[in-house]
């Protein structure tokens, strides 16, 4: 069946260094691909997104990149802190109305200082 | 900035038993979801919710779940007969019309003894 899935289950990174997080979904029909970040014990919290029809996508300190071809997708987060220390999800999605989410399983994101 | 909020935040059932789990989704959102996290595993999506009816639900959503929108902010998720494979985080999430991101709350953590 369709899935996304992430390859590395555990980044472990410095404070201050960049983190790039990568995720391969399967689903060639799906337009709209998100991030989230959670934290323990909390819900997903929106990162950042971005539709087919774009390849990068920057935010504040965060930029997703979107690769077609291989249906690869990345999270790069600058100056890493230890705030950022947390699971972080991929998401795709089919833009039909309904927008159903279908998540990866997840790459835990740990930063020292 | 307007949040998804769920109550309880944990939950202990016996099995068998009846739960509901409670959510009040961004006031001016339309569509509705509810989605749950098997300890240690990816978010996985139950059900969308729209104009008064179940959009999609996916095969977990199986006879014992049931969702409703009682009034005009509550949205809630009712499993009729536990089981102990229902325990797990509870994910509730809505969208507004005019965006595709979907806001998580903060989840409802239920224990099924």
């Amino acid at each position: 069946g369709e899935s996304v899935g992430l390859h590395l289950p555990t980044l472990s990174v410095q404070e201050g260094d960049n983190s790039i997080i990568n995720c391969a979904y399967s689903n060639s029909a799906s337009d709209y691909f998100i991030w989230y970040k959670q934290e323990s014990g909390k819900g997903p919290q929106f990162i950042i997104d971005i539709r087919s029809n774009m390849d990068k996508r920057q935010g504040q300190r965060v930029t997703v990149l979107l690769n077609k071809t291989v249906k690869h997708l990345s999270l790069q987060i600058a100056a890493t802190q230890p705030g950022d220390s947390a699971v972080y999800f991929c998401a795709e999605t089919h833009y039909s109305g309904y927008s159903t989410l279908t998540f990866g399983k997840g790459t835990m994101l740990l930063v020292s200082p | 900035e307007p949040e998804v909020t769920q109550t309880p935040s944990h939950q202990v059932t016996q099995m068998g038993q009846e739960v509901i789990l409670r959510c009040v989704p961004i006031s001016n959102h339309l569509y509705f979801y509810w989605y749950r996290q098997i300890l240690g595993q990816k978010v996985e999506f139950l059900v969308s919710f729209y104009n008064n009816e179940i959009s999609e639900k996916s095969e977990i959503f199986d006879d014992q779940f049931s969702v409703e929108r009682p009034d005009g902010s509550n949205f809630t998720l009712k499993i009729r007969s536990t089981k102990l494979e229902d325990s797990a985080m509870y994910f509730c999430a809505s969208r507004g019309t005019d965006q595709e991101t979907q806001y998580f709350g903060p989840g409802t953590r239920l224990l099924v003894l």
